[in-house]
């Protein structure tokens, strides 16, 4: 069972270029999520899906689309990238959003490492 | 303004020297408290969920507790493989759309 898996693992980019982040979840899970971690700030969020055929800004979208291909895949997509986009990017799934119960536990990704020179 | 804060940043143990992580939040409509713990170069990876005041949860050496402001990690005789990040989120919000708030996390480093 491989949870979340994201690619790239590494990326460097030059500023201007664009690229997408793939996800996949193996868990048949409803809702998926794109987040960034920079030092001394924490995880934050950028888009979400709570459901497929649905997204939604999280705290730090601009700059980043997405697309919910279909409920396994949650894709993000850096249209012109910027050196403020370095970051660790994690992607992440849950059985549901926002409910009680363990079905709100969210599972991450191993994350993907982006450079923007 | 809805915040998790999490103390120490850092925190330093020798072998089997117990000790606790804290973190404090001040959110509206708290819909349950999480625990990560997040290796260099890995993804969070869940340890606990906490969804009541009162409520404890352990694992191995660790055991989580939650009050209606704060939630403990207490870690007892923690060993070297310990050592990592351990961070906190809070899920707050009403009907479909709650979210997770990240603290900041505490880097725990425990020596032989």
């Amino acid at each position: 069972n491989a949870g979340v898996t994201q690619t790239p693992k590494f990326q460097v980019l030059k500023t201007g270029q664009s690229m997408t982040l793939q996800c996949a979840q193996d868990m048949n899970h409803n809702s998926m999520y794109w987040y960034r971690q920079d030092p001394g700030m924490g995880l934050r969020l950028i888009y979400y899906s709570a459901s497929e055929g649905t997204t939604d800004k999280g705290e730090v979208p601009n700059g980043y689309n997405v697309s919910r291909l279909n409920k396994r895949e949650f894709s993000l997509r850096l249209e012109s990238a910027a050196p403020s986009q370095t970051s660790v990017y994690f992607c992440a799934s849950s059985r549901h959003m926002g409910q009680g119960g363990s079905g709100n536990t969210i599972y991450f990704g191993e994350g993907s490492w982006l450079t923007v020179v | 303004e809805d915040q998790v804060t999490q103390s120490p940043e850092a925190l330093r143990l020798q072998e089997g020297e117990s000790s606790s992580l804290n973190c404090s939040y001040t959110v509206s409509g708290l819909r349950g408290l999480f625990w990560y713990r997040q290796d260099p170069g890995k993804g969070p990876e869940f340890l606990f969920t906490l969804y009541s005041a009162g409520e404890e949860k352990e694992k191995e050496r660790l055991k989580a507790t939650l009050t209606k402001k704060e939630s403990f990690l207490h870690i007892t005789a923690p060993k070297p493989e310990d050592s990592a990040t351990y961070l906190c989120a809070v899920l707050h919000g009403s009907g479909n759309t709650g979210k997770l708030i990240f603290g900041q996390g505490t880097t725990l480093q425990v020596k032989p």
